[in-house]
């Protein structure tokens, strides 16, 4: 049971380089989410996607892109890393629909510095 | 736009003493979920509550949520040093069903 699995575990990059955080998860969840969480703070929503062919914006999307061309993928892309992107990412997939809906389950988390 | 705040953001308890965590939203719920973060991990699933005042219960740990549902709570009672971690609560909202995370309650326990 693999659940959700995120790659890599660690980075850092320098500022100005790009890197993509990849998600994939085996429940076939329909709901996948990215979710940013600085030092002692909350997780934020980045993007987030309903099923494969569609996402939508969360409430700090700048400076990513996603995409979600199978219902098991979601990676997570970062152009032109800034030092404010510094922080540890998460991926998380749920099954919803209007009668039902689960957990969320998470990855690892992707813990990324930006210098 | 839709908001999940949580209070308070740091709990410092005396181990067996009782606490209580508090979740409001600006928009009514479909569901709201409560989450626990230990040190260093991920958030893992506690409880999903799903009707209007309703209110749950696992051990030690009771989960209300408003009848109006744009509020939830987490009490817990003697608190253990197993307790430590950061709480969340989530809220499902209607209209997107986006999962929007409150801030967190971090606890702290003195033995």
């Amino acid at each position: 049971n693999a659940g959700v699995t995120q790659t890599p575990k660690f980075r850092i990059l320098k500022i100005g380089q790009s890197m993509t955080l990849q998600c994939t998860q085996d429940m076939n969840h329909n709901y996948m989410y990215w979710y940013r969480q600085d030092p002692g703070m909350g997780l934020k929503l980045i993007y987030y996607s309903v099923g494969a062919g569609i996402t939508d914006k969360g409430e700090v999307p700048n400076g990513y892109n996603v995409s979600r061309s199978t219902t098991e993928d979601f990676p997570l892309r970062l152009e032109l890393a800034a030092p404010s992107q510094t922080s540890v990412y998460f991926c998380a997939s749920s099954y919803v629909t209007e009668a039902l809906n689960t957990e969320a389950f998470f990855g690892q988390g992707t813990r990324l510095t930006v210098v | 736009g839709q908001q999940v705040m949580q209070i308070p953001q740091y709990q410092h308890v005396q181990e067996g003493e009782d606490f209580t965590t508090y979740c409001n939203s600006s928009t009514t719920l479909s569901n709201i979920q409560w989450y626990k973060q230990r040190p260093g991990g991920h958030p893992v699933f506690l409880i999903q509550l799903v009707k209007s005042g309703e209110v749950k219960k696992q051990k030690r740990l009771t989960f209300q949520f408003g009848e109006a549902k744009k509020n939830s709570s987490l009490h817990i009672t003697a608190t253990q040093t197993t307790d430590v971690g950061t709480y969340f609560c989530a809220g499902l909202h209607r209209n997107d069903y986006k999962l929007s995370f409150g801030a967190g309650t971090t606890v702290t326990v003195r033995a």
